[in-house]
């Protein structure tokens, strides 16, 4: 079985402060992890992707996330803030190619002037 | 490369009634799935097909929701009678065999009155 979890639903920061959102995994075999963004009225695209290879992931956008066995993490962050980032974001596991995905819960990021 | 079509955008029904939802997966892309949105929530996968099989249909309602794909290119998804707590965004996506991640289409946000 796997699972996510995001902690923290709603996440509000200024424009140009640190962007961190909060992803926790359980899965019973190596996983594979996804970030994904939703803006409103649209569908999901894929932020950036965990493979087992670097466990340092860039993705679009300035967004990069760390893969950490030992804390089952996989938090995303940006250094710097921008209006356009606010969003819906989705933290995802799959364990194999072509396997189904499973979903955190969300967290909406708000961004402030 | 076009990416994951979908339609309605919109649809608002009775409850009771029936309602279709047609996806047009990339071309090329031999898996394609379905997922629930709630409001609040994380996509929850319903169906997935390789080419035209079903390989996983474990959390889809049978006896209210059916799919299908034919020839292993487009796909409609059926929801009769509906309910209210059919209410979402469904959201359909499609990836390479032996592919990481998806590529999501933009939805169609059903609303059963």
């Amino acid at each position: 079985a796997q699972s996510v979890t995001q902690l923290g639903s709603h996440v509000s920061v200024s424009e140009g402060a640190l962007v961190l959102l909060r992803c926790n995994y359980s899965s019973s075999v190596p996983p594979y992890l996804f970030w994904y963004v939703q803006y409103p009225n649209q569908g999901l695209q894929l932020l950036l992707k965990y493979t087992s290879a670097a466990t340092l992931v860039k993705g679009i956008n300035g967004f990069e996330a760390e893969f950490k066995k030992s804390e089952t993490s996989f938090h995303l962050t940006k250094p710097s803030a921008h209006m356009s980032d606010a969003a819906e974001y989705f933290c995802a596991v799959n364990t194999g190619t072509a396997s189904k995905l499973t979903f955190g819960t969300g967290t909406r990021l708000q961004v402030t002037l | 490369e076009a990416g994951v079509a979908q339609s309605p955008r919109y649809k608002i029904i009775e409850k009771r009634q029936s309602v279709a939802f047609w996806c047009n997966p990339i071309s090329g892309h031999a898996t394609l799935y379905w997922y629930q949105q709630i409001l609040g929530q994380g996509p929850k996968l319903l169906i997935q097909f390789q080419n035209n099989g079903v390989v996983d249909d474990s959390q889809l309602p049978k006896d209210r929701f059916s799919a299908e794909r034919l020839k292993g290119v487009d796909s409609t998804l059926k929801i009769q009678p509906a309910k209210l707590e059919d209410s979402a965004v469904y959201l359909c996506a499609s990836s390479v065999q032996g592919g990481y991640g998806y590529t999501f289409g933009s939805g169609t946000r059903l609303t059963v009155v």
